[in-house]
């Protein structure tokens, strides 16, 4: 258990339609970290935040958007879904955004697109 | 562009013996390396990582070297378990210049660790 909780576990949902994906990092740390894996492109990184401000941009879509709050857990906003946006949705945290910093991931979302 | 790459979608290895599992880079800006395990339907799990001024590290059977000259990492995993048997990532982030240490994975190798 790598201390990175994430909810829901599993979501399907249809085209059109908007969802919110949420992580909540292990305690003490201010980093939290979007990354998306899908069939065809890996594990691709999508966001980042530190301390509530976005620190990153990786491959987002302008259809997603994220947010940090006070208490450091994060979501992730999904909208006007696709069917490519079928994915595993994994957010990670480290203690800081410095370099040399190790990312520990949660379990994962899975979203089904139909 | 791929800038991590690993070149061996799979690995086949007897328990007992010697796993490696290669990774390569292009960018390099690359100053920190990690290696991660993953099983179906969970997230990817820290193995160890090393920093660009080391060339190992070690941590008990998991042994990661690195050679910034070939941009080439790789890990050793002595003596292979069934149960190290899974996906294993890659990843190496940047931080100079840009402030954030977002990873950069490779596409993955799949360890099979025969009885």
């Amino acid at each position: 258990d790598s201390g990175v909780t994430q909810t829901p576990k599993h979501l399907i949902t249809a085209t059109g339609q908007r969802v919110t994906l949420r992580c909540s990092p292990r305690s003490g740390d201010l980093s939290v970290y979007w990354y998306q894996q899908s069939l065809d492109q890996g594990l691709q990184f999508l966001i980042q935040y530190y301390n509530g401000e976005e620190r990153a941009k990786g491959n987002i879509l302008e259809r997603f958007s994220a947010q940090q709050f006070p208490d450091l857990h994060s979501e992730l906003n999904l909208s006007s879904l696709e069917l490519g946006d079928s994915a595993l949705y994994f957010c990670a945290s480290s203690v800081g955004s410095g370099g040399s910093e190790t990312q520990y991931f949660g379990p994962g979302t899975r979203l089904l697109v139909l | 562009d791929q800038q991590v790459k690993q070149n061996s979608p799979s690995l086949s290895v007897q328990e007992g013996r010697i796993s490696i599992l290669n990774c390569d880079y292009t960018n390099s800006m690359f100053d920190y390396f990690l290696w991660y395990k993953k099983y179906p339907a969970e997230g990817p799990t820290f193995l160890i990582s090393i920093s660009s001024i080391k060339d190992k590290n070690e941590d008990g059977r998991f042994t990661v070297f690195l050679n910034k000259s070939a941009k080439h990492l790789s890990l050793h995993i002595v003596p292979s378990q069934p149960g190290d048997s899974a996906v294993y990532f890659c990843a190496a982030s940047a931080y100079g210049g840009g402030a954030t240490n977002k990873l950069i994975f490779g596409t993955g190798t799949l360890l099979a660790v025969q009885p």
